[in-house]
């Protein structure tokens, strides 16, 4: 079974709004990686988060985590067509632990 | 600096042939990878190579079986194919099994037919 859950999992919004997709997990973790993937293609490294944190930017991205209520959310401002992909949370039950994947939120971002 | 890099980007293969997977991991990276990822589905974990053992394995059937090299490439091998296994496969490095950032390369598209 996946550990993570992305929540929605489809979002439709236009050029220029803020986007907002939630992970929720199921145990402890020691990090918690967000990425993103175009149609077809491999995924790309956005951002890790680790137990210890709250809170990271890069960018427009900002990803927040919450260990007491099990979730994480990625924020994506001022968005642009070309942030259309799939946006995927991935965690790490501790530090040699493979990555567990949720089955991923759908951006669609519409100029 | 190359990323992680996989070979081939798209193959076809028979029910019952097999298939060879290759992946070089990002430079400086020590530890491989091998994901799953069914369309529409999340990458699911196959297994991890760091010192050219594997190290981790998830819930896939022993006709997957991989490999990594001293110079921490790494294969992945399909025996028995079946139509089931038609999906995405994701090479991944990272610098040790201890939780650093994991890269991800473009994968390679298998379909059985």
């Amino acid at each position: 079974s996946q550990q993570g859950e992305e929540d929605p999992q489809a979002l439709s919004i236009q050029e220029g709004e803020n986007a907002t997709m939630n992970c929720s997990y199921k145990t402890s973790i020691n990090n918690l990686q967000w990425y993103r993937q175009n149609s077809g293609r491999g995924l790309v490294h956005l951002i890790l988060i680790r137990s210890n944190e709250r809170e990271k930017h890069s960018g427009r991205l900002r990803v927040t985590l919450d260990t007491s209520k099990k979730s994480s959310s990625l924020l994506i401002t001022a968005s642009r067509a070309a942030d259309t992909a799939s946006y995927f949370c991935a965690t790490g039950l501790s530090g040699n632990t493979p990555l567990v994947f949720g089955k991923g939120t759908r951006l669609s971002v519409i100029a | 600096d190359a990323g992680v890099t996989q070979s081939p980007t798209h193959l076809i293969k028979t029910r019952g042939q097999q298939v060879t997977l290759r992946c070089s991991p990002k430079s400086g990276h020590d530890t491989v990878s091998w994901y799953q990822q069914a369309l529409g589905q999340g990458p699911q974990f196959i297994f991890q190579y760091y010192e050219e053992e594997e190290r981790q394995r998830g819930n896939f059937p022993d006709r997957f079986s991989g490999h990594q090299f001293p110079n921490y490439s790494s294969e992945l091998n399909v025996n028995a194919l079946l139509l089931g296994d038609s999906a995405l496969y994701l090479c991944a490095s990272s610098l040790q099994p201890s939780g650093n950032t994991i890269y991800f390369g473009e994968g390679s598209w298998l379909t059985v037919v």
